[in-house]
């Protein structure tokens, strides 16, 4: 069982629809979690980053973090065309050097 | 305002053949990293260092060799080319000694092994 899990999709939405991307976990261990994005032909960059359970809010975006089932989620509302792109889950443990990167969910945003 | 910066872009080799991936940053990191991503698999850390002079193996490090002289600069030797290692290359960087602060990636080095 690989220690992160994430729907590589690709996913196709029409613009305005409200977008959730989810990765689940097995190592109990991890403490903090961060989305990452990557658009086409680029490194990733650091979209939102939590280490609570419950929900983390930036504009449009929304971390959820639910450590008793091991499972968290971004949503995008109002998503835009310029939001798609591939969005990559993480998490590590405090103290460790390395993240543990989910497989990526590509995301298209329809005009 | 460079941040991480790879070099070179795209390369293609031939199998048996050896290369380098540069990687410098300007941000004074201390903690540098290369992965490899291939094709819904996310990303997968090959080395790693938490300073110049230290280096360590991440989950992929067969095939591939690392050094850390510097601060600034952390290059990932390929030697013995092997269709295998056709992928894409990140290199990043971290400054804090806290870990859960966000690694800066470089755009990537595209590379295939024909």
């Amino acid at each position: 069982q690989k220690e992160v899990e994430q729907d590589p999709g690709p996913l196709s939405v029409p613009e305005g629809a409200i977008v959730s991307l989810n990765c689940t976990y097995s190592n109990s261990a991890f403490q903090y979690f961060m989305w990452y994005r990557q658009y086409s032909r680029k490194g990733p960059e650091l979209l939102m980053y939590t280490y609570s359970s419950g929900n983390k809010e930036d504009g449009r975006f929304t971390a959820q973090v639910d450590k008793s089932s091991k499972y968290i989620s971004l949503f995008i509302r109002d998503s835009q065309p310029s939001d798609s792109a591939t969005y990559l889950c993480a998490m590590g443990v405090q103290g460790a050097q390395k993240l543990v990167f989910g497989q990526g969910t590509r995301l298209t945003i329809n005009p | 305002n460079a941040g991480v910066t790879q070099t070179p872009k795209f390369r293609i080799l031939k199998i048996g053949q050896s290369m380098t991936l540069q990687c410098t940053q300007d941000m004074n990191h201390n903690y540098m990293y290369w992965y490899r991503q291939d094709p819904g698999m996310g990303l997968k850390l090959i080395y790693y260092s938490v300073g110049a002079g230290i280096t360590d193996k991440g989950e992929v490090p067969n095939g591939y060799n690392v050094s850390r002289s510097t601060t600034e600069d952390f290059p990932l030797r390929l030697e013995l080319a092997a269709p295998s290692q056709t992928s894409v290359y990140f290199c990043a960087s971290r400054g804090t000694e806290v870990s859960n602060q966000p690694q800066h990636f470089g755009d990537g080095t595209r590379l295939s092994i024909l």
